[in-house]
């Protein structure tokens, strides 16, 4: 049972345009959300997060947007750039738990020059 | 201040062996998290330590057990190795707080024969 969902295995988008990555999410227990990157051979590194009280969260080019009555976050990335390539998972954590953060199983972006 | 650190980096090991592998978290860092990592199925939660306790638990059968050491080094051990075990175990560390990222170390990419 998997409790945070990515629909996309993958994208494709062109230079410049805006990049749109989704992810939904079942318990409504969870209250912080975040957005992983992870290129080939490298660990996931932490890219942006928003807490349940929010709707939005923007940091630079990277903007998330979470609808929690749909269950369903977005990152939207503007503009894209050919170095943001790689593979972008979504991530959730639970009240009751500290560390324990579920990820979901990737999209893979590629942008293209 | 370096970061976090797993050894080995590739691992080749036959059915029903067991392996260990190694994780150093950023220096100041209390908490340890392992994850799997599978294609199509993303990051898979293991266990998570923070001070020498196991404080959450994943999905995974008792072949996969952990531990942390007083200096937060963390090891994890997979007992009676099957070919399905055969993925890239990811370590990461944070403070140890609700909704802190977590900082990820490369890897070990395990290989079951």
């Amino acid at each position: 049972d998997q409790q945070v969902k990515q629909n996309s295995p993958s994208l494709s988008v062109q230079e410049g345009r805006i990049s749109i990555l989704n992810c939904d999410y079942t318990n409504s227990m969870f209250d912080y959300f975040l957005w992983y990157k992870k290129y080939p051979a490298e660990g996931p590194t932490f890219l942006i997060s928003i807490s349940s009280i929010k709707d939005k969260n923007e940091d630079g080019r990277f903007t998330v947007f979470l609808n929690k009555s749909a269950k369903h976050l977005s990152l939207h990335i503007v503009p894209s750039q050919p170095g943001d390539s790689a593979v972008y998972f979504c991530a959730a954590s639970l009240k009751t738990s500290y560390d324990k953060v579920i990820f979901g199983p990737g999209t893979s972006l590629s942008v293209i020059p | 201040k370096a970061g976090v650190t797993q050894t080995p980096r590739y691992l080749i090991k036959t059915r029903g062996q067991q392996v260990t592998l190694s994780c150093s978290p950023i220096s100041g860092h209390r908490s340890v998290s392992w994850y799997q990592q599978t294609p199509g199925q993303g990051l898979q939660f293991l266990f998570e330590y923070f001070s020498e306790t196991q404080r959450n638990k994943g999905n995974f059968p008792g072949r996969f057990s952990g531990r942390q050491f007083s200096n937060s080094r963390s090891e994890m051990n997979v007992s009676t190795l099957e070919l399905g075990d055969s993925a890239l175990y990811l370590c990461a560390s944070s403070q140890g707080g609700q909704g802190e990222k977590l900082f990820f170390g490369s890897g070990t990419q395990l290989s079951v024969l």
